[in-house]
Parts: structure tokens; C-alpha cells; sequence
């Protein structure tokens, strides 16, 4: 069955400092990944997506991800980080066969001043 | 679009009381989703529809977890008796499957917070 992991549960970074959160995931094809933040007693929200082409793709708030076969890796960027970008983040893939996506544990992210 | 619509935001009730969750998905969306968001168990997914039709409830908790969708623009989650550890936020999300060209992520919901006492 696909999976996916998110091995930080939590990561703090000072502001203006770049991030990487990490997600690898298990899945026999190509897959659809996924990248969502949620704030504070919100929904969630999609960054961003990778289907297929560029393995590098632009998001929403400044972020990227590149999609990495070889490693089955789908790590989240950003060069400087903003205070306001304190959320939890989650990976997740679309599940074979159907169109559930299936999501990680989450990466909680702390901004210090 | 206002996106995808839950009520209640907030709900209280005692153990035993029936609750009914709602949710209206995104015009033109044919994927339903709820998910059950805990800080034990992450983010699980209960149940989806494809064409108000039940596809995947292997997530389902018990029987005492139901849902309907009578027709594409509604939803209901219901949980008969209620019990305290079904307290969590739950998410209700929509997408589009059709083909691979318009095929969109999910969109969720702003969430239904459930406290049992």
C-alpha cells in the first residue's frame, strides 16, 4: 500500500532562514504528490503539486519542491522563512487505483524572532 | 466558488447523543472525502464518494460511524452513540477526478471541531 513519511515531527528555524522539510514516500508508479500547509484551527491548504514534467515545482508563499525518483523524495523549500509561516505542514500521494490521497504525519513548523 | 461548506464549525454533546456532520463539496466535484484529524492518529481517512456513491469505508471506526451523500452537492457524517474518544476535528474535502486533464487535488473544508463529555 502507498505511504508516505514525514520524519521531522516538529523543526524550528530562526526568520530569513531557509527550510527543508522532508517527505519520502512509497508508491510503485508515478506518483501524484502533494504538499499542504494548516494553520492554527484551519483547514488545509495546498502549496503545491507534482503530476508529471519539471521535477521541481513552484508553490504558493514562496515555496518549492522537487520530486526526486531515485530517492523517492518530495522534499518542501523555502529560501527565508516568515514568522507567519508557522503551520503544520503535510506531504501526501494520491493512492493507486482510486483518487484518495494519502497523507503523512506532519511536519510542525516553529519560527523564532 | 465559496469552497467546500462544513457546519457545524464547533459542536458539543454528551456521550450517547447523535451527531450529524454536514457538507456541501465544491459545485462540479465528483470525489467526496472525510477525514478525522487527531493529534494520536494524524489525519485518517474515513470514507470517500465518487458520484454520491460510497467507494472506500475501510477507515470507518465502527458502526457507529455512518455517511450518506443523497446527492452531490451534500454530504452527512453521522456517529450514533456518540462517545468521548470520538472527539477530533473532522474534515470534509472535494476534488475532481474525471481524467488526468481535469483532475484537481482535494480541497478541504474548514473542519467540524467535535467535543464529547
Amino acid at each position: 500500500a502507498q505511504s508516505v513519511t514525514q520524519p521531522d515531527i516538529h523543526i524550528t528555524v530562526s526568520e530569513g532562514a531557509s527550510l527543508e522539510l522532508r517527505c519520502n514516500y512509497s508508491y510503485g508508479a508515478t506518483p501524484y504528490l502533494f504538499w499542504y500547509v494548516q494553520s492554527p484551527g484551519q483547514g488545509l491548504q495546498l502549496l503545491l503539486k507534482y503530476f508529471s514534467g519539471d521535477t521541481l515545482v513552484q508553490g504558493i508563499k514562496g515555496f518549492e519542491a522537487e520530486f526526486k525518483r531515485s530517492q523517492s523524495s518530495f522534499n518542501l523549500r523555502k529560501p527565508s522563512v516568515h514568522w507567519s509561516d508557522a503551520a503544520e505542514y503535510f506531504c501526501a500521494v494520491e493512492d493507486t487505483g482510486g483518487f484518495k490521497t494519502i497523507f503523512g504525519a506532519g511536519t510542525r513548523l516553529f519560527v523564532k524572532a | 466558488d465559496a469552497g467546500v461548506i462544513q457546519s457545524p464549525r464547533h459542536e458539543v454533546t454528551e456521550m450517547g447523543q447523535e451527531v450529524t456532520l454536514r457538507c456541501k463539496p465544491i459545485s462540479g466535484h465528483d470525489y467526496l472525502f472525510w477525514y478525522r484529524q487527531t493529534m494520536m492518529r494524524g489525519l485518517e481517512l474515513l470514507i470517500y464518494f465518487n458520484n454520491n456513491v460510497p467507494i472506500d469505508d475501510s477507515g470507518m471506526p465502527e458502526d457507529r460511524f455512518s455517511a450518506k451523500m443523497p446527492n452531490a452537492s451534500f454530504s452527512t457524517l453521522k456517529i450514533q452513540p456518540s462517545e468521548p474518544r470520538d472527539s477530533a476535528v473532522y474534515f470534509c474535502a472535494s476534488s475532481s477526478g474525471g481524467d488526468r486533464g481535469s483532475y484537481t487535488e482535494a480541497f478541504f473544508g474548514q473542519g467540524t471541531r467535535l467535543t464529547v463529555v
